[in-house]
């Protein structure tokens, strides 16, 4: 089975604290992806990694920043969180190529509460 | 540009009852389609997905869903509730540029009765 590892499930950050979120896949897929989720508004990518030290922003790249050194590992990071950075946030890897029906596999997420 | 409408934030079913959760997309190109599901407290899991091959496509835990290109529709069901059908449902388009990047509709919540 694939599987995607969220280090964190649950953290309590102060605002302005420098936050990461470390994310690890088994299977060697070439694509990871950083979303997050709120109520209402369902699933936004933050970031796109399709190869190592590779990055494209999404559509909420705004307060985060990647970092993908290894192929198996994409961390987010918050350079200085703020009180409406509290979210859900889940990662996902996926196989690349111009298939654009591949699957992509999620994490179980890291719930995150800035105060 | 891309995008999903889920009608419907939560949908509220008997025990037994027909499940209908509504996906409507906008494409300009031929779209992949996707259902995932999420328990409480855990990440997404992918019940099923169309990807040009058969307009019905069967998914796990007897779910399935039906691609009508006339009514941009991707609507999702099941003949009969159980009570561990409760969770949301998230329908999603890939984004035409690459594989993996999925535009997300809002969610919709299903609730089973007893």
């Amino acid at each position: 089975d694939v599987k995607v590892t969220q280090s964190s499930r649950y953290l309590v950050k102060r605002t302005g604290e420098k936050v990461f979120l470390e994310c690890v896949q088994d299977m060697d897929h070439e694509n990871m992806f950083w979303y997050r989720q709120d109520p209402g508004l369902g699933l936004r990518l933050i970031y796109f990694s399709y190869d190592v030290k590779m990055k494209e922003k999404g559509d909420i790249p705004e307060g985060y920043s990647v970092s993908r050194e290894k192929k198996e590992r994409f961390s987010l990071i918050l350079e200085s969180a703020s009180t409406n950075q509290t979210s859900m946030y889940l990662c996902a890897s996926g196989t690349g190529g111009s298939r654009a029906g591949n699957t992509i596999y999620f994490g179980e997420g890291s719930w995150l509460t800035v105060v | 540009a891309q995008s999903v409408t889920q009608l419907g934030s939560h949908v509220s079913v008997s025990e037994g009852a027909l499940v209908l959760l509504r996906c409507n997309y906008s494409s300009s190109v031929p779209p992949y389609l996707f259902w995932y599901v999420q328990y409480p407290n855990q990440g997404l899991q992918l019940l099923l997905k169309y990807t040009s091959a058969a307009t019905l496509v069967k998914g796990i835990n007897g779910f399935e869903a039906e691609f009508k290109k006339s009514e941009t529709s991707f609507h999702l069901t099941k003949p009969s509730a159980h009570m561990s059908d409760a969770a949301e449902y998230f329908c999603a388009v890939s984004r035409s540029s690459n594989t993996g990047k999925l535009i997300f509709g809002q969610g919709t919540t299903l609730q089973v009765k007893p």
